[in-house]
């Protein structure tokens, strides 16, 4: 398997433009997340879906942030418009439930994104 | 809300020397517990976790933890340290206390290794 794959790696884009993120996760899982890390933040949950609808966007900063699952295999994340304080690393995750109940999430390599 | 903190944002430690990266946690349910590692520019990668078993989890790379409840830690160890070993490290716990509700993250550890 080829792991989580996110695209774009690196994203340096101007204040005000639309950004977009995407995310293949593994194959059969079921269970998709979008996190966002700062320095200053951490490791931050924004979003997570179950079987491609939206469960918890609770971590969702604000409306200028959206995020979509149109089937099982595809993701995006959206900011628009994007801002300095958006400038992070975002990554997404899936999982599956196991018979233990512990969801082991897999992360993909992220992305870097810089909003000047 | 569960949640973990990890106490030392920086460690150090001599090549061969023993590891010792602490977490405590804070959970209204038995807790899931992990310790995830990142190597700069890369996601994170799973070491171990522990999920109401052996209260010792072994992980990958010669890592294991210890879930103690009476003292709510869930100490990460390693008995020689690697130069490989140098990176972040975060311990998290499920967010329901299990589930797949998703992850809450310590503000990680960055382990440094001194030749």
């Amino acid at each position: 398997d080829a792991g989580v794959i996110q695209s774009p790696r690196h994203e340096v884009t101007e204040m005000g433009q639309e950004v977009t993120l995407r995310c293949k996760p593994i194959s059969g899982h079921d269970y998709l997340f979008w996190y966002r890390q700062t320095m200053m933040r951490g490791l931050e949950l924004l979003i997570y879906f179950n079987n491609n609808v939206p469960i918890d966007d609770s971590g969702m900063p604000e409306d200028r942030f959206s995020a979509k699952m149109p089937n099982a295999s595809f993701s995006t994340l959206k900011i628009q418009p994007s801002e300095p304080r958006d400038s992070a690393v975002y990554f997404c995750a899936s999982t599956s439930l196991g018979p233990a109940g512990a969801n082991v999430l897999t992360f993909g390599a992220g992305s870097r994104l810089t909003v000047l | 809300a569960q949640s973990v903190t990890q106490l030392g944002s920086h460690v150090s430690v001599s090549e061969g020397a023993l590891v010792l990266l602490r977490c405590n946690y804070s959970s209204s349910v038995p807790p899931y517990l992990f310790w995830y590692v990142q190597y700069p520019n890369q996601g994170l990668q799973l070491l171990l976790k522990y999920t109401s078993a052996a209260t010792l989890v072994k992980g990958i790379n010669g890592f294991e933890a210890e879930f103690k409840k009476s003292e709510t830690s869930f100490h990460l160890t390693k008995p020689s340290a690697h130069m490989s070993d140098a990176a972040e490290y975060f311990c998290a716990v499920s967010r329901s206390g299990g589930g797949a509700d998703g992850l809450t993250f310590g503000k990680g550890t960055h382990l440094i290794i001194q030749p």
